[in-house]
């Protein structure tokens, strides 16, 4: 069955490190989308990335960069020069062929990242 | 644009006791799913639907109920509260397609049952 497992419950660092987070999945499908959301103090979850199986090629956008590696299984993700603004839960997830052609995601059990000043 | 939008933001309800939970979209997408979210569960599937009339079961569908008049509107209703119910509820939507579009999730809906 497919799995998305986030290893680190609670990562903490000082403001201005590079922090990463990790993402492993299991997945029987050739096709499959990856995704990584953020939810803020506030509680909304926002969407950052969305990935296919087929584009391999790293993501950088601004502080955030994206790792996907098929050969692993992981689709990692660094926040370089971490601020406190990026203290938030985040949640890696898979998207799985679920019934009726609809697709459902299969969300992490998350890490909370707390960015100190 | 507003997006997802969800009502109630808090609720309290007693064992036993039923309720609806709000769900509308703006954008025009034929999916739409609920959510709840657990400590250390991440999210869960609850029901979803692809198009106005037509819903269906997720992963943890029990005591819940749903309906899609509307292409705006999915309502979730409690049929009769449990505390094992107690969660965050997410309500979301994306376009239909192949082309896995993301999905958008509304703020979420705090639920205590006493």
């Amino acid at each position: 069955a497919q799995k998305v497992t986030q290893a680190q419950t609670e990562i903490s660092v000082v403001e201005k490190e590079d922090v990463t987070l990790d993402c492993v999945y299991e997945t029987r499908d050739t096709t499959y989308y990856l995704f990584w959301y953020k939810q803020p103090p506030s509680g909304e979850l926002v969407f950052l990335i969305r990935r296919n199986s087929f584009d391999e090629q790293n993501e950088i956008s601004g502080r955030y960069s994206w790792n996907f590696q098929k050969s692993t299984s992981s689709f990692n993700f660094t926040i370089t020069a971490s601020q406190v603004v990026d203290s938030a839960v985040y949640f890696c997830a898979l998207s799985e062929v679920y019934s009726g052609g609809y697709n459902k995601l299969i969300f992490g059990a998350g890490t909370r990242l707390a960015v100190h000043p | 644009n507003a997006g997802v939008t969800q009502t109630p933001k808090f609720q309290v309800l007693k064992t036993g006791q039923s309720m609806t939970l709000q769900c509308a979209q703006d954008m025009n997408h034929e999916y739409m799913s609920w959510y709840r979210q657990d400590p250390g569960m991440g999210l869960r599937l609850i029901h979803y639907s692809v198009g106005a009339g037509i819903t269906d079961q997720g992963e943890v569908p029990n005591g819940y109920n749903v309906s899609r008049s509307t292409t705006e509107d999915f309502p979730l209703r409690l049929l009769s509260a449990a505390p094992s119910q107690t969660s965050v509820y997410f309500c979301a939507s994306r376009r239909a397609g192949v082309d896995q579009e993301t999905q958008y999730f509304g703020p979420g809906t705090r639920l205590l049952v006493l």
